[in-house]
């Protein structure tokens, strides 16, 4: 399996503009983390999809972002408009199971790097 | 609220030597734990975890230490390889009632040669 897939790999843009990060899970997995590193909060999670559905999306920092899962196969997170301080690394990840049990282990893409001018 | 906290942003050590990377977490319902190593530009990847019916666990060099009612747990990496230098991010959750990790800011190691 290739993994947890993310595109693209890094994006600069201009404030204001809409940003759309794209993540393909690791096939038969139930579960889809979107997370986001910064140095102050480290990787805070911002969305949770179990079997395509949002289950938390309280780390949503505000209503400029938006995530989807139109399937088991595709998600993505939008940020719209986009500001500077989104800057940060977005990761994606998957577990195989509906919730987390004892010898669950997430696994992460490679990451969106964003930075907004 | 930080969750799970890695006080040490960093941390160097000797070629040879024991690294000690530290986390603390708030929430009793939090029951399982994990450290995962992440180099620059890759994603996070899992290393080793431990249940809280443990205390130790351990794995080759790594061993994770986990004391529930000072809730704190250390990750033990001996002896320290230059190929060890990473951030280690530590991450705990409820199996119980819970659907997602929570991870720690993460602590950076140098392993000096």
């Amino acid at each position: 399996d290739a993994g947890v897939i993310q595109s693209p790999r890094h994006e600069v843009t201009e404030m204001g503009q809409e940003v759309t990060l794209r993540c393909k899970p690791i096939s038969g997995h139930n579960s889809l983390f979107w997370y986001r590193q910064t140095m102050m909060r480290g990787l805070e999670l911002l969305i949770y999809f179990n079997n395509n559905v949002p289950i938390d999306d309280s780390g949503m920092p505000e209503d400029r972002f938006s995530a989807k899962m139109p399937n088991a196969s595709f998600s993505t997170l939008k940020i719209q408009p986009s500001e500077p301080r989104d800057s940060a690394v977005y990761f994606c990840a998957s577990t195989p199971t509906s919730g987390v049990r004892v010898g669950t282990e997430a696994f992460f893409g490679q990451g969106t790097r964003l930075t907004v001018v | 609220d930080q969750q799970v906290k890695q006080n040490s942003p960093s941390l160097s050590v000797q070629e040879g030597r024991i690294s000690i990377l530290n986390c603390d977490y708030t929430n009793s319902m939090f029951d399982y734990f994990l450290w995962y190593k992440k180099y620059p530009a890759e994603g996070p990847t899992f290393l080793i975890s431990i249940s809280s019916i443990k205390d130790k666990n351990e794995d080759g060099r790594f061993t994770v230490f986990l004391n529930k009612s000072a809730k704190h747990l250390s990750l033990h990496i001996v002896p320290s390889q230059p190929g060890d230098s990473a951030v280690y991010f530590c991450a705990a959750t409820s199996t119980k009632t819970g659907n997602e990790f929570y991870f720690g800011t993460g602590t950076s190691l140098t392993v000096i040669p």
